[in-house]
């Protein structure tokens, strides 16, 4: 089955600077990765994803870069800000029913 | 649009015990997930539901959890007996099987803690 690797698993860094945060996957018939933000107690939230035929996505300051044949994929947060500390998940999915397999979390602290 | 309903949103027992968990999805969303999510983990899936039949249930303890999604809609999770290693929280989510890669949508979660 899959299996998806996040590194790091901590991450802190000051108002303003970006954040990086890089998965990695063992199946190559995944085709959709998308990547979800996890605040204290509440549930996942999508932010933003990307399908096997992109390289490439951006939406305002989160972008996520996708690697085929390496099997890796990044996300891209820049100018952080105190809201975006979060656990940060990233996921691949594959299938016609599209199975879901997370990987293990990074915890982002912006500090102010 | 309403979201995804989880009930209880914690839930205590003692070892041994039983316990359920259910679940409604969006309407018309055809796929359902249960995830089992342990503090400083990323959610586990446990069952995988396309309307009322089973797509995957690779990683469902069978000999204690079980799940069901009659109709096709609400689904329940059972574990029975709880160990000391179930507590976490199990979140539910569901999908609109429409396109190939649409997006979760998760409930609010149930906090199970087995003392």
């Amino acid at each position: 089955g899959e299996n998806v690797e996040q590194h790091p698993s901590t991450l802190s860094v000051q108002e303003g600077d970006s954040a990086v945060i890089k998965c990695t996957y063992s199946d190559s018939a995944s085709n959709y990765f998308p990547w979800y933000k996890q605040e204290l107690g509440k549930r996942p939230q999508l932010i933003i994803d990307i399908r096997s035929n992109v390289g490439e996505k951006k939406d305002q300051r989160i972008a996520v870069t996708l690697n085929k044949t390496a099997k890796h994929f990044s996300l891209h947060i820049t100018e952080t800000q105190p809201e975006d500390s979060a656990v940060y998940f990233c996921a691949a999915s594959s299938g016609g029913y599209q199975k879901v397999t997370f990987g293990t979390g990074t915890k982002l602290q912006v500090i102010p | 649009e309403a979201g995804v309903a989880q009930s209880p949103r914690y839930k205590i027992i003692e070892k041994r015990q039983s316990v359920a968990f259910w679940c409604n999805p969006i309407s018309g969303h055809a796929t359902l997930y249960w995830y089992q999510q342990i503090l400083g983990q990323g959610p586990k899936l446990l069952i995988q539901f396309q309307n009322n039949g089973v797509v995957d249930d690779s990683q469902l303890p069978k000999d204690r959890f079980s799940a069901e999604r009659l109709k096709g809609v609400d689904s329940t999770l059972k574990i029975q007996p709880a160990k000391l290693e179930d507590s976490a929280v199990y979140l539910c989510a569901s999908r609109n099987s429409g396109g190939n890669y649409n997006e979760q949508f998760f409930g609010p979660g149930t906090r199970l803690t087995v003392l």
